[in-house]
């Protein structure tokens, strides 16, 4: 099994501070079509997850350019440059190299 | 633009079958070879992967929940479906479908975002 970790499991922040969350994979999640699986998503309160970023760094379509990815292997980071009053919410981290998939605990992150 | 909608029994005995269908809308559920998923939420918790299958019927299961789980394709309905047998109050969920991705023509892997709405499980005699 692939065991996702994020670190930290909540957040306050400002709003227009930048905030950082982590995610380590216990495998790593380059394949050997040299795309790494590491997905970010969003879940509001009350709705469906939305994903934010693929295969790392890749903002998926209508995504602010404030939220960014990046890391390799097996350790990977959620940025948001600064933060607003809807981004609200749990995020979630989940590789897709090791199918069907697995998630991160998730992060709630609230607005201070 | 695909729309997913999960149904089924919003409540399950224990020792049962929960079975759930996954209607999918917009296009055709065979058009690409689609990667379509199955993930739960338990009241207050995170989201787990049951299960994920492309739509030529190839399934990936969570090694945690193998033993009870089955998923299939129905290309004539534009549905697919999901089993788990043996069902204990630990798995009352908010039960989530959704298209997670796709293998376009050239052979690429494309990220898709479609999920259905959810559809709460309770498992209760």
């Amino acid at each position: 099994d692939t065991v996702m970790t994020q670190t930290p499991l909540s957040l306050s922040v400002t709003p227009g501070q930048p905030a950082s969350i982590s995610c380590k994979s216990s495998q790593s999640l380059l394949h050997s079509d040299g795309k790494t699986y590491l997905y970010w998503y969003l879940q509001k309160a009350g709705q469906s997850p939305q994903l934010l970023i693929y295969e790392v760094s890749s903002r998926f379509s209508g995504v602010p350019d404030r939220f960014s990815g990046s890391g390799s292997g097996t350790d990977f980071t959620l940025q948001i440059s600064r933060v607003e009053a809807e981004d609200v919410g749990v995020y979630y981290c989940m590789q897709g190299k090791h199918l069907p998939g697995a998630f991160g605990q998730g992060t709630k992150v609230e607005i201070k | 633009q695909l729309q997913l909608q999960e149904s089924g029994p919003g409540l399950v005995k224990p020792s049962e079958t929960l079975s759930l269908t996954c209607t999918v809308s917009g296009g055709s559920i065979s058009s690409n070879s689609y990667y379509w998923g199955w993930i739960r939420q338990p009241p207050g918790k995170g989201l787990e992967w049951i299960g994920g299958i492309f739509s030529s019927g190839t399934t990936y299961y969570n090694p945690s929940l193998k033993s009870r789980v089955t998923m299939s394709v129905d290309t004539s309905k534009n549905q697919f479906s999901l089993k788990l047998s043996s069902v204990t109050a630990a798995d009352t969920a908010l039960f989530y479908c959704a298209g997670i991705g796709y293998y376009d023509s050239s052979g690429y892997y494309r990220p898709i975002d479609y999920w259905g709405q959810g559809t709460l499980v309770t498992v209760s005699s």
